[in-house]
């Protein structure tokens, strides 16, 4: 079965802490995403890589950074947490090429920054 | 500018009616796949059903269908015979084609099914 597993389901952070999600597939995907979801304003994307050690910024990359070393793990992360941070991530995955190339989604680690 | 509109934030359906989720997109490419995906209360995000935009059929999976009207720019989700279990979020998402594969997603309709 296909699978995105995030590292924390919930993290409570105070503002200026370093913050790192991670995030591992076991599909052999090129692609993976991290985005950010919050009430009212669906789904927006922070980062997005299609290869190791490549990264494009999406929507909304201010305050965040991301590190791809290996092909399986991509990392989220805050370098100086703030309030307006709180939200639920969302890792995903997909393939090049062949089919619809949907993304495979983590359960999500929903982030607190007091 | 928004690219994917969902002008439904809620919707009620009664259990084993249809239900039709509205969707429109704004792209200038000839190339593109428009997705919808659930996301129940748990939170997990379920992929439901992808058109590309060549495909001259209308996708089908199972209960699902999507209702593609190219010209129009719309991307209708179609739910038939409606179960409590299809209580959720529902997002549309749209991949064009320069995107690098990433999806850029509406702000979803949230869809309660009442007994």
């Amino acid at each position: 079965d296909v699978k995105v597993t995030q590292s924390s389901r919930y993290l409570v952070k105070r503002t200026g802490e370093k913050v790192f999600l991670e995030c591992v597939q076991d599909m052999d995907h090129e692609n993976m995403f991290w985005y950010r979801q919050d009430p009212g304003l669906g789904l927006r994307l922070i980062y997005f890589s299609y290869d190791v050690k490549m990264k494009e910024k999406g929507d909304i990359p201010e305050g965040y950074s991301v590190s791809r070393e290996k092909k399986e793990r991509f990392s989220l992360i805050l370098e100086s947490a703030s309030t307006n941070q709180t939200s639920m991530y969302l890792c995903a995955s997909s393939l090049t090429g062949m089919g619809s190339g949907e993304l495979f989604f983590g359960e999500g680690s929903r982030l607190t920054v007091l | 500018a928004q690219k994917i509109t969902q002008t439904q934030p809620g919707m009620f359906v009664q259990e084993k009616e249809a239900v039709t989720l509205d969707c429109t997109y704004d792209t200038s490419d000839q190339s593109y796949g428009l997705f919808w995906y659930k996301q129940p209360s748990s939170g997990e995000m379920i992929f439901l059903i992808y058109q590309g935009s060549y495909d001259e059929q209308n996708a089908t999976e199972g209960r699902y269908s999507l209702n593609f009207q190219k010209a129009r720019k719309s991307a209708n989700l179609v739910i038939s015979a409606s179960q409590l279990g299809d209580s959720a979020m529902y997002f549309c998402a749209m991949r064009e084609g320069n995107s690098g594969y990433a999806l850029n997603f509406g702000k979803g309709t949230s869809l309660l099914v009442t007994p």
